[in-house]
């Protein structure tokens, strides 16, 4: 039982690099979501998907590109890597959004 | 305003006590609650879902809601050492959820 899979789990970039974190679930959702965690400020949404085809802005959107072109993958794109951006990153997908949601171990980035 | 705010500790209970984890909310139209319980270096796993006011039980869990002060509240009777993690509030919006900051909980034994 996978559920929601998140590589790479540990990433250190340099500052302008850019590079993708991959998210794949294989519970047949249809809604995935991306949330970056910070110290004292929560689970941030940064992007989601209610299907495939289909993509919005969450909370904190700047920086972060996304595209959902099958069910199962919704991978979150850094366009330019900025030190703002070292953060721990969770993939989470639920059935439709409105019932429980099931989070990746999540990457741990770190950008210098 | 955050939608959600959540004191984010961290409370350090002994073994056996009771422990009590609150958050608030800003938007009355605010339907559905959740209780995320995230271990160290893990991701958030669900303890509990309720819907509108009032109590729900699940063991040695109790999840509450008071729409009148806009307050959730989640209670561990005879906690555990295995209790402690972070523990998150969250609400839905159309297609969202919002959480608060997280509280860390450490049970001593």
């Amino acid at each position: 039982n996978a559920g929601v899979t998140q590589t790479p789990k540990f990433q250190v970039l340099k500052t302008g690099q850019s590079m993708t974190l991959q998210c794949a679930q294989d519970m047949n959702h249809e809604y995935m979501s991306w949330y970056r965690q910070d110290p004292g400020m929560g689970l941030r949404l940064i992007h989601y998907s209610v299907g495939a085809g289909i993509t919005d802005q969450g909370e904190v959107p700047n920086g972060y590109n996304v595209s959902r072109s099958t069910t199962e993958d919704f991978p979150l794109r850094l366009l330019s890597a900025a030190p703002s951006q070292t953060s721990v990153y969770f993939c989470a997908s639920s059935q439709d959004g409105n019932t429980e949601a099931f989070f990746g171990q999540g990457t741990r980035l770190t950008v210098v | 305003q955050k939608e959600v705010e959540q004191d984010p500790g961290p409370l350090s209970v002994p073994e056996g006590a009771i422990v009590s984890l609150n958050c608030t909310y800003s938007n009355s139209a605010f339907q559905y609650f959740m209780w995320y319980r995230q271990y160290s270096r893990k991701g958030p796993e669900l303890l509990m879902y309720t819907y509108s006011s009032g109590n729900k039980e699940d063991g040695r869990f109790t999840a509450q809601v008071d729409k009148s002060s806009k307050y959730i509240s989640l209670f561990i009777r005879d906690s555990q050492p295995s209790d402690s993690a972070t523990y998150l509030c969250a609400t839905l919006t159309p297609n969202k959820l919002v959480f608060g900051a997280g509280t860390i909980l450490r049970v001593k034994s």
